[in-house]
């Protein structure tokens, strides 16, 4: 089975603090990608990730920035976290090739910036 | 418009009922489809990918396509409590454009 996980369930922290979420896939995928997902609004696409060292934005990039350095890795960075960045963090990764696109999701992070 | 378009309900139905769910989607370039589910406060769970048009089976779960309409089906069959959860259409493109969501329908199966 596919697994994606994230390295907390849960994190609390205060505006103007750096945080860092990580991301780890252990099926040799080449695409990763970071989403938020908050209530009406669905899940929106923040940077995602074809591959080592390369990254491409998403719908909403701004405040935010990430880091793949190994192919089975993809951290996002808050680099000065605000309340409005208050949100579940979804991490997702796929194969890309032909016929296999899907998706598979880690468990979220709950992120609350106090 | 957004791309890809869900009833976010909340649907309520009892158990065995059989529950359809629909997205219609507007970009035609769209070639493969990705029903989601998921539990409160979890991540999303693949249930089933769909790239051809027609029907594509799974237990208890069928997925329909229809490109000339631009239409995408859920259809679940003997519901359970267990079905509870929020329903996620997605659709892509190619293998290095994003997957668009759509917003979700949520789904209660009252014992």
């Amino acid at each position: 089975d596919v697994k994606v996980t994230q390295s907390s369930r849960y994190l609390v922290k205060r505006t103007g603090e750096k945080v860092f979420l990580e991301c780890v896939q252990d099926m040799d995928h080449e695409n990763m990608f970071w989403y938020r997902q908050d209530p009406g609004l669905g899940l929106r696409l923040i940077y995602f990730s074809y591959d080592v060292k390369m990254k491409e934005k998403g719908d909403i990039p701004e405040g935010y920035s990430v880091s793949r350095e190994k192919k089975e890795r993809f951290s996002l960075i808050l680099e000065s976290a605000s309340t409005n960045q208050t949100s579940m963090y979804l991490c997702a990764s796929s194969f890309g090739r032909e016929g296999e696109y899907e998706q598979f999701f880690g468990p979220g992070t709950r992120l609350t910036v106090l | 418009q957004k791309e890809v378009e869900q009833d976010p309900g909340p649907l309520s139905v009892p158990e065995g009922a059989i529950v359809s769910l629909n997205c219609t989607y507007s970009n035609s370039a769209f070639q493969y489809f990705m029903w989601y589910r998921q539990y409160s406060r979890k991540g999303p769970e693949l249930l089933m990918s769909i790239y051809s048009n027609g029907d594509k089976e799974d237990g208890r779960f069928t997925a329909q396509l229809n490109k000339a309409s631009q239409y995408v089906s859920l259809l679940i069959r003997d519901s359970q409590p267990s079905d509870s959860a929020t329903y996620l259409c997605a659709g892509g493109e190619t293998s290095y454009d994003k997957v668009i969501f759509g917003p979700g329908t949520s789904l209660s199966v009252i014992p």
